[in-house]
């Protein structure tokens, strides 16, 4: 069965310092992976995502993450943060095969601090 | 581009009363999904179409919660009749279909908060 692990309720970092929110997933086959941003009362937006090719996933808003096999992972990452940032996210996951669910960890709490 | 469309955007009633949700996927968007998203949660699926067909409902619980994607466009879901633990946020999503709906990402709607009193 696929599952999704956000292991961080909330992380807070100082506006200009690089941020990592943490995911780790597991998935039978190949993985597709997938990050979205909640901002209050609105849906979810889509940052980036990871189909197939290089590691390093860039994104919307200068956000990027990278796929790891090994650890089976796929943390978000920012290298300066901004106030603007804070907000929900959410890590998800399905397999690569067609008609499979998306499967959303509990989401992140990003707090960035001026 | 428009985004995917949803009414109303909150509903406040009383336990057993009737509901329900609207949604319009993006234009050309063969795949709809609709959410449950529990407070300090993530969305949990609860029903995907693909045009009006509806080919995965394994976590609608069906004894009360209905959908409809008549015309394999827009969609209805309803809850009837709604209990206290049914308050939440209800996400509708869409997605092209076929081979390219297995790589692209699902656009959200704003959902609609439902709170049963």
């Amino acid at each position: 069965a696929q599952s999704v692990a956000q292991p961080e309720d909330q992380v807070n970092v100082a506006e200009g310092n690089p941020l990592t929110v943490k995911c780790t997933y597991s998935v039978s086959g190949n993985p597709y992976l997938f990050w979205y941003v909640q901002y209050p009362n609105r849906g979810l937006q889509f940052l980036l995502k990871y189909i197939t090719g290089d590691n390093l996933v860039k994104g919307s808003y200068g956000f990027e993450a990278e796929f790891n096999k090994s650890q089976t992972s796929f943390h978000l990452k920012k290298p300066s943060a901004l106030v603007s940032d804070s907000a929900l996210y959410f890590c998800a996951v399905r397999e690569s095969q067609a008609g499979t669910a998306l499967i959303f960890g509990k989401g992140t709490t990003l707090s960035v601090s001026s | 581009e428009a985004g995917v469309v949803q009414s109303p955007r909150y509903k406040i009633i009383e336990k057993k009363q009737p509901v329900a949700f609207w949604c319009n996927p993006i234009s050309g968007h063969n795949t709809l999904y609709w959410y449950l998203q529990n407070l300090g949660q993530g969305p949990e699926l609860l029903i995907r179409y693909e045009n009006e067909e509806a080919v995965d409902d394994s976590q609608l619980p069906k004894d009360r919660f209905s959908a409809e994607r008549l015309k394999g466009v827009d969609s209805t879901l309803k809850i009837q009749p709604a209990e206290l633990g049914d308050s939440a946020v209800y996400l509708c999503a869409s997605s092209p279909g076929g081979l390219a709906g297995t790589y692209n990402e699902q656009f959200f709607g704003p959902g609609t908060r439902l709170t049963v009193l």
